[in-house]
């Protein structure tokens, strides 16, 4: 089973435009991971952000976290083509054990 | 080459048959992992080496499943008697293996179709 599920399944956007994704999870974690993944290659890791921190910025990418209620979201800003692609949260839970989420698609419009 | 390779890109087989996938992690990185995912689906962790051993493998389905990292560089995966079910597209990554799930690093995959 997957613990994370992202929010919205599917996103269409213009190009300049910011993109926002949110994953919800469900057992404690130590950590939140974002990767990307383009159609038919494989995952690249985007962003980590530890269970003790509540933002981390890297590039045009912002991610939040809420251990209250158990969810993040990343922010993508002034978005670009290059960006379309599915994103996909993944946790390590209290119990080292490691899941991605169902992903988010990404469509940007140039 | 810099990063993590799979071989074959593509594999067709039959039901029933043994097949072996390779990984090539990158140079250096002493964590390996193996997923599996399915159309539409995030990537699901089957088995995790760090070094030779296999220090998680709680993620392969059945016995039919067998994964071997024996120098503690290359790994392969190794399916017997394939069902339709075992169709997916098989991911390994890497990391430096300083935390768990630290930040891994994807190869393209190995796209299994059983018949």
């Amino acid at each position: 089973s997957q613990q994370g599920e992202e929010d919205p399944q599917a996103l269409s956007i213009q190009e300049g435009e910011n993109a926002t994704m949110n994953c919800s999870y469900k057992t404690s974690i130590n950590n939140l991971q974002w990767y990307r993944q383009n159609s038919g290659r494989g995952l690249v890791h985007l962003i980590l952000i530890r269970s003790n921190e509540r933002e981390k910025h890297s590039g045009r990418l912002r991610v939040t976290l809420d251990t209250s209620k158990k969810s993040s979201s990343l922010l993508i800003t002034a978005s670009r083509a290059a960006d379309t692609a599915s994103y996909f949260c993944a946790t390590v839970n209290t119990g080292n054990q490691f899941y991605f989420g169902t992903g988010t698609s990404l469509t940007v419009i140039p | 080459g810099a990063g993590v390779s799979q071989t074959p890109s593509n594999k067709v087989t039959e039901k029933g048959k043994y097949v072996e996938l390779r990984c090539d992690p990158i140079s250096g990185h002493t964590a390996l992992y193996w997923y599996r995912q399915s159309l539409g689906q995030g990537p699901e962790f089957l088995i995790y080496f760090q070094g030779t051993g296999a220090a998680d493998d709680s993620g392969l389905p059945n016995d039919r499943f067998f994964a071997v990292r024996p120098e503690g560089s290359v790994s392969t995966l190794k399916i017997q008697r394939t069902e339709r079910g075992d169709s997916a597209v098989y991911l390994c990554a890497s990391s430096l293996g300083l935390g768990l799930f630290d930040e891994q690093f994807f190869g393209p995959g190995t796209r299994l179709t059983v018949l």
